[in-house]
């Protein structure tokens, strides 16, 4: 089946010490989106690349980073965690069509914790 | 600016009765309303979207979700809840005007079914 993969489900880094989390897809999706999740409250959009335009949100800090290398993978690096960092990251994908009425798909997210 | 509103943080009914998880949004012209299903340590799942048409839109595991254009709203709705539907559901808009299919997403709203 098609599916965005997120890899490693969990991840436990040390304060400071930079992190990546993967994520791939086999949807062939132009647009794919980082969000992260705390406590079951909304997901918040970090960044989103369409195709391999990258759009970074007003307010996602400078410490978030993403790499997309090729349509099937991308990344989020994160230079710095802080402690204020610890919660679900959401990979996300959807089919731009040009009318924007196309659903998000989403990976099992990736769940970070700072040590 | 596009914004959604999920009054209810929780909504308890019991197994076999109705269910309705509310949602309202603000959007200019016409919106792009989707709903998204969030079970414990997974991503979120596409239930059903609303782009034009048919008012009540039907989507998986039997949900139905109501277009009110007057009342600016779109709730979640299952005429026979299961323990199974217990979980976080988000309500999301898009303007139809963003091609990269940028969503705001409700607080969620949990739902918990009683036996």
């Amino acid at each position: 089946d098609a599916m965005v993969i997120q890899n490693p489900r969990y991840q436990v880094t040390q304060f400071g010490k930079p992190v990546t989390l993967s994520c791939s897809q086999t949807l062939n999706h132009n647009v794919m989106y980082w969000y992260q999740q705390k406590s079951s409250q909304a997901p918040k959009l970090l960044f989103h690349y369409y195709d391999k335009d990258f759009n970074n949100e007003a307010d996602t800090p400078d410490n978030f980073q993403s790499r997309r290398p090729n349509t099937s993978f991308c990344f989020l690096d994160i230079r710095s965690p802080g402690l204020g960092d610890a919660a679900m990251y959401l990979c996300a994908t959807s089919r731009a069509d040009g009318r924007g009425n196309q659903p998000q798909h989403f990976g099992d997210g990736t769940r970070l914790s700072i040590l | 600016a596009q914004s959604v509103a999920q009054p209810e943080d929780q909504v308890n009914v019991a197994e076999g009765n109705p269910l309705t998880v509310k949602c309202t949004y603000s959007v200019s012209g016409n919106p792009y309303l989707f709903w998204y299903v969030q079970y414990p340590n997974r991503g979120l799942q596409f239930l059903l979207k609303y782009i034009t048409g048919d008012n009540l839109v039907k989507g998986s595991y039997g949900f139905e979700a109501e277009f009110n254009k007057s009342q600016t709203s779109f709730h979640l709705k299952k005429p026979s809840a299961l323990v199974s539907d217990s979980a976080l559901y988000f309500c999301a808009v898009r303007d139809p005007h963003t091609n990269a299919g940028k969503s705001t997403f409700g607080d969620g709203t949990t739902l918990t079914v009683k036996p």
